[in-house]
């Protein structure tokens, strides 16, 4: 079974709407980070969640544009609000320490979202 | 702040051949991790290797080595012996070792491998 499944695996969303991307841990982790991955681009950081407290944003990040809970130690969401075709990206889950050990992020397979 | 660098967009190999992927970062602290990851077209990111910066050996993970530079503050992934299934984009990161610290990633190359 796999370590990080994220759902959805990809999707097609209209501009304005909204779409909530899960991230499910096979095992309890602290730290759970969302990244971006532009069309051909790198991975851009965009919030770390801790269990517990209020994800961390990185500059560039808002709150109110990406929502995130993180009600438990193995389960995080990422919601894209009121979205528009920039927003298209692919968007990863990662942990730390789980598989591979302290200080190496593992990551989801990534969910591929088309914003028409 | 930490900035990673790869200038080579794009990379080709043959088959079998051996092939050498470059990767430069600007930090000012003296502990840190270094890491080449890599991504199919699955689009999954895999580690490929890692290096801890207070380590003078070089990292090595079956066909793939580093050399690792400190002082120049380099860091290149070499791919031995490749295989088509090595054709992907290589991403090097950097993470500091302090609470919390993220992992700031390269733009990434692609390798190519003709069969």
């Amino acid at each position: 079974s796999a370590v990080i499944s994220q759902k959805p695996s990809r999707d097609i969303c209209q501009r304005g709407t909204s779409l909530t991307i899960q991230c499910q841990v096979d095992s309890q982790v602290t730290m759970m980070f969302w990244y971006r991955q532009q069309p051909g681009q790198s991975l851009t950081l965009i919030a770390t969640a801790n269990q517990g407290s209020e994800a961390t944003y990185e500059s560039g990040f808002v709150i109110d544009k990406f929502p995130i809970s993180r009600p438990n130690l193995t389960f995080s969401t990422l919601t894209v609000s009121n979205m528009s075709p920039e927003d298209s990206s692919i968007y990863l889950c990662s942990v730390e320490g789980h598989p591979s050990g302290a200080n190496v992020l593992t990551f989801g397979a990534g969910s591929r979202l088309t914003v028409l | 702040a930490q900035t990673v660098t790869q200038s080579q967009p794009e990379m080709s190999v043959q088959e079998a051949e051996t092939v050498t992927l470059s990767c430069t970062y600007d930090t000012s602290e003296s502990d840190y991790y270094l890491f080449w990851y890599k991504q199919p077209p699955s689009r999954q990111m895999i580690l490929v290797i890692r290096q801890e910066a207070y380590k003078q050996q070089n990292a090595t993970e079956n066909r793939f080595s580093v050399n690792f530079q400190k002082a120049a503050k380099s860091f290149s992934l070499k791919i031995s012996d490749s295989q088509l299934g090595d054709a992907a984009m290589y991403f090097c990161a950097y993470r500091s070792t302090g609470a919390n610290s993220k992992l700031t990633f390269g733009k990434g190359i692609t390798l190519s491998v003709r069969p």
